[in-house]
């Protein structure tokens, strides 16, 4: 099976911008989850959907948004960009009542 | 409320020396703990879990990692470094609280692996 697919890989932008990431699951999981990692806040959950409901949102802003469509694909939206949304954003996916999770590879954003 | 504890940032061996990297856990309930590694610019790659069933769990690459709830820790371990080992490694706990595919992370260990 393939795994879990993240695009963009790399993405820069400028404060105020608005971008949109993606994510692919493994074939057959219906849940996918967002993480956000950075170097003084390590890794941290944004938000899980299952069957193109969120399940679940961490503690983050209104500007960090996400959906997931019927393919179990995912998208997660963040809206007038600050510098400090200079991330590595990972997405995870699992089957329905497992708990372990596969990660995608991740895309890297830098707001200039 | 669940939460894990990484004991060390930062562990260096010389390759083909044991490895030993600390974790303890914090959970109400049987906990779920994971080891996940990160090589450089790579995303996350399940190394073993623990879901209540044997208490010593093998992963792949040859590390293990055994569960004692007494201790309350899930220490990894392997017996001989490789330099290809050179990785970020973190312990997870699943978000039982929540219900959901919530994982709660610890700090991570950065392994080095001296030559």
């Amino acid at each position: 099976k393939a795994g879990v697919t993240q695009t963009p890989r790399y993405l820069i932008k400028t404060r105020g911008q608005q971008v949109t990431l993606s994510c692919s699951p493994i074939s057959g999981h219906r849940s996918v989850s967002w993480y956000q990692q950075t170097p003084g806040q390590g890794l941290q959950f944004l938000f899980e959907y299952f069957s193109e409901t969120q399940r679940n949102k961490g503690n983050f802003p209104g500007r960090f948004s996400g959906r997931q469509f019927s393919n179990s694909r995912s998208e997660m939206n963040v809206s007038t960009l600050e510098l400090g949304d200079s991330a590595l954003y990972l997405c995870a996916s699992r089957s329905t009542g497992a708990e372990t999770q596969y990660f995608g590879p991740g895309t890297r954003l830098l707001v200039l | 409320a669940q939460s894990v504890t990484q004991l060390d940032s930062h562990v260096s061996v010389s390759e083909g020396t044991p490895v030993l990297l600390r974790c303890n856990y914090s959970s109400s309930y049987s906990p779920s703990l994971f080891w996940y590694v990160q090589h450089p610019n790579k995303g996350l790659q399940l190394l073993l879990k623990y879901t209540s069933a044997a208490t010593l769990v093998k992963g792949i690459n040859g590390f293990e990692a055994e569960f004692k709830k007494s201790e309350t820790s899930f220490h990894l371990t392997k017996p001989s470094a490789h330099m290809s080992d050179a990785a970020e490694y973190f312990c997870v706990v699943s978000d039982r609280d929540s219900n959901t595919g919530k994982l709660i992370f610890g700090q991570g260990t950065t392994l080095q692996v001296k030559p």
